[in-house]
């Protein structure tokens, strides 16, 4: 029943690994995110995808790169991790095309702790 | 570019009532949205004001002025359980639909 879904929840690793996060929903949304909070809890868009199409891609480093097998997933890898990759992830979707005047269904996001 | 501004922190009584504001400077304005975060979980949607006026669901309600870049979230009948984080978001101009989001109002409700 669960209607964005993220695995892992929590992820451990160490600096210059290449790690993976990935994301569901069963909502049959358009529109789905990738946003980061740090530890002082701003949220930021990374990606958004909307029918397998990127349409806002932030300042974020090459080292991020999303893969969207279908309109169901949205999966986050990330090369060469960096100690500063350390947050919280969260998945999202939303109806529609992005932003449409429409609220964001959050996943329940993946703490990574890269040491 | 946006700036969002909201208090870091609030406290408030059990049974009270608590406004939480925010303010804004975007290029262009196309949505105001307000989020709860509890600890340790994912944000989970409130409200959505795009007109001015007064929005109002249940005990919670969201108020709008984009003349004055100003929007505030009132909470009545104060619960224990509405301790948790509340995040103003605001959708910029045309073309570009990805919500902003200020880095939240933390919100303790004490007996």
């Amino acid at each position: 029943d669960t209607a964005v879904s993220q695995t892992p929840k929590y992820l451990v690793t160490q600096m210059g690994n290449d790690k993976s996060i990935k994301c569901e929903q069963n909502l049959g949304h358009d529109t789905m995110y990738w946003y980061k909070q740090d530890s002082k809890k701003f949220l930021k868009i990374m990606f958004s995808y909307n029918n397998k199409e990127l349409i806002i891609n932030e300042t974020v480093p090459n080292r991020f790169s999303p893969k969207s097998p279908d309109k169901a997933h949205l999966n986050l890898h990330i090369n060469s991790l960096e100690l500063g990759d350390s947050a919280v992830y969260f998945c999202a979707s939303s109806p529609g095309a992005a932003g449409e005047g429409n609220e964001q269904f959050f996943g329940p996001g993946t703490r990574l702790t890269v040491l | 570019g946006q700036n969002i501004d909201q208090p870091t922190e609030m406290t408030a009584t059990e049974g009270a009532i608590v406004q939480i504001n925010c303010t804004y400077q975007t290029s262009g304005f196309n949505g105001l949205f307000w989020y709860q975060q509890h600890a340790g979980e994912a944000p989970t949607f409130l409200s959505y004001n795009v007109l001015d006026g007064l929005e109002e669901k249940g005990r919670f309600s969201s108020f709008l002025s984009r003349s004055k870049g100003y929007s505030y979230l009132l909470l009545k009948e104060l619960q224990m359980k509405d301790s948790a984080s509340y995040l103003c978001a605001v959708r910029g101009a045309r073309g570009s639909y990805i919500p902003t989001f200020g880095r939240g109002t933390s919100l303790i409700v004490h007996p």
